[in-house]
């Protein structure tokens, strides 16, 4: 049980785009889901936390117009990178955890690359 | 804020041996959850351990256990027989008692070497 999925896996795009990346609870319910960025051999950094039906927090010095977060039902949530530029080419993970228990399940995450 | 800190970034033992990886955190808060996590090179992150503040009891799972040290503030993870497919990164992490933060450490590579 508990498994978190994200899509897509890997994603390239040319700068200025807009590119979603969807989290998926697949068999319980996520009363919570969580948006972290990796970079290349660092520790994961938590971008937002989002309860569902409401809107997300996000951590300071995360742009909250850049990165739109949407968790519209208790399996789904999608992070949404808006006019992408280089430097926000990263691994972006996702977590989600339910009412029932405080850990969180996390993605396979997602890899960006923006040209 | 809550702090974690992994003060060792990388780690290698051979096959079938025992390593332990520390960890310490600095919190005021009295109740909260500690957890090890392992990302290997698939970079999916992989729940290995769970500990919860309030109990004294160590947990272990498998050939993983904790030593916890509540008034040290210390949340070691602690590997028996180690194998080949514990290679990977692994993460300590703290979560706060309202649930809404996850803080991880700065991450221990373990080498596990045939």
């Amino acid at each position: 049980g508990a498994v978190v999925s994200q899509h897509p896996s890997r994603v390239i795009c040319k700068s200025g785009t807009s590119v979603k990346i969807e989290c998926r609870s697949l068999d319980f319910q996520a009363t919570t889901m969580f948006w972290y960025r990796q970079f290349p051999k660092k520790s994961l950094m938590l971008m937002a936390t989002s309860n569902e039906g409401s809107k997300a927090t996000y951590e300071q010095g995360v742009e909250k117009d850049k990165f739109l977060i949407n968790h519209a039902s208790l399996t789904l949530s999608t992070l949404t990178v808006t006019s992408a530029h280089p430097e926000d080419s990263s691994f972006y993970i996702c977590s989600a955890s339910g009412a029932s228990t405080d850990t969180q399940y996390f993605g396979p995450g997602t890899r960006l690359t923006v040209l | 804020a809550q702090t974690v800190t992994q003060s060792q970034p990388e780690m290698s033992v051979q096959e079938a041996e025992t390593v332990t990886l520390s960890c310490t955190y600095d919190t005021s808060e009295n109740n909260y959850y500690l957890f090890w996590y392992k990302q290997p090179p698939s970079r999916q992150m992989i729940l290995v351990i769970r500990q919860e503040a309030y109990k004294q009891q160590n947990a272990t799972e498998n050939r993983f256990s904790v030593n916890f040290q509540k008034a040290a503030k210390s949340f070691s993870l602690k590997i028996s027989d180690s194998q080949l497919g514990d290679t990977a990164m692994y993460f300590c992490a703290f979560l706060n008692n309202a649930g809404n933060m996850l803080t991880f450490g700065g991450g221990t590579r373990l080498m596990v070497k045939p």
